[in-house]
């Protein structure tokens, strides 16, 4: 079983609109949790941290629910910056404090 | 953004020869990262450090081997190869992995 998993899409969502994504961990011992945001041939970037309590940045809502070790990304106002590939990132100290990656959901916001 | 370089930013090679890629940091952060990045798989991680000469592997070690002698510097050696070593690779450094990575702009190796 993967460590984590995420639906790869594509979304294809008109500007305005408001889009989630999810994800889900299979290690209950997870520890931090993150979303990345990589542009087509570029590397990740840290686009927000996720907290317990959830956390909001702007036009971005991250959510965390540890008892069904899912986490959640919500974008509104879609910008057609947007687009790009959504990365979910779980760290598990109790592994060597690795980070293991999902495949990441595809956004495309249109004109 | 942090000071991290790769190098080379792209790379063909033939099958069988070694390969080492560097990546650099002026951030003076413990810790380093190398991934490999491949349609389907997402990032995985190689090897990592935790400090000068401290590496363990990560879940995709095989054929890779890696070196720290100093904080600004991870190398990540292909000892011989292989087609199925072509793939995009990223270098990430962090000081506090509770707080995330950043990561370097990548290698695309491709091994004929």
């Amino acid at each position: 079983r993967k460590e984590v998993e995420q639906d790869p899409g594509p979304f294809n969502v008109p500007e305005g609109a408001t889009v989630a994504f999810n994800c889900t961990y299979s290690n209950s011992a997870s520890q931090s949790f993150f979303w990345y945001r990589q542009d087509c041939r570029k590397e990740p970037k840290l686009l927000m941290s996720v907290y317990s309590s959830g956390n909001e940045d702007g036009r971005f809502t991250a959510q965390l629910n540890r008892a069904s070790q899912y986490i959640s990304l919500l974008i509104r106002d879609s910008k057609l910056s947007d687009s790009a590939t959504y990365l979910c990132v779980v760290n598990t100290v109790n592994t060597g404090n690795q980070f293991y990656f999902g495949t990441g959901t595809s956004l495309t916001v249109i004109p | 953004d942090a000071g991290i370089t790769q190098s080379p930013r792209h790379k063909v090679t033939e099958t069988g020869t070694p390969v080492t890629l560097r990546c650099h940091q002026t951030e003076n952060h413990r810790y380093m990262y190398w991934y490999r990045q491949d349609p389907g798989h997402g990032l995985r991680l190689i090897h990592y450090s935790y400090g000068v000469k401290d590496t363990d592997k990560g879940e995709v070690s095989d054929g890779y081997s890696v070196s720290r002698s100093k904080t600004e510097d991870f190398l990540l050696t292909l000892e011989s190869a292989t087609s199925s070593q072509t793939s995009v690779y990223f270098c990430a450094i962090s000081e506090r992995p509770m707080e995330g990575y950043t990561f370097g702009s990548g290698t695309r190796l491709t091994v004929v």
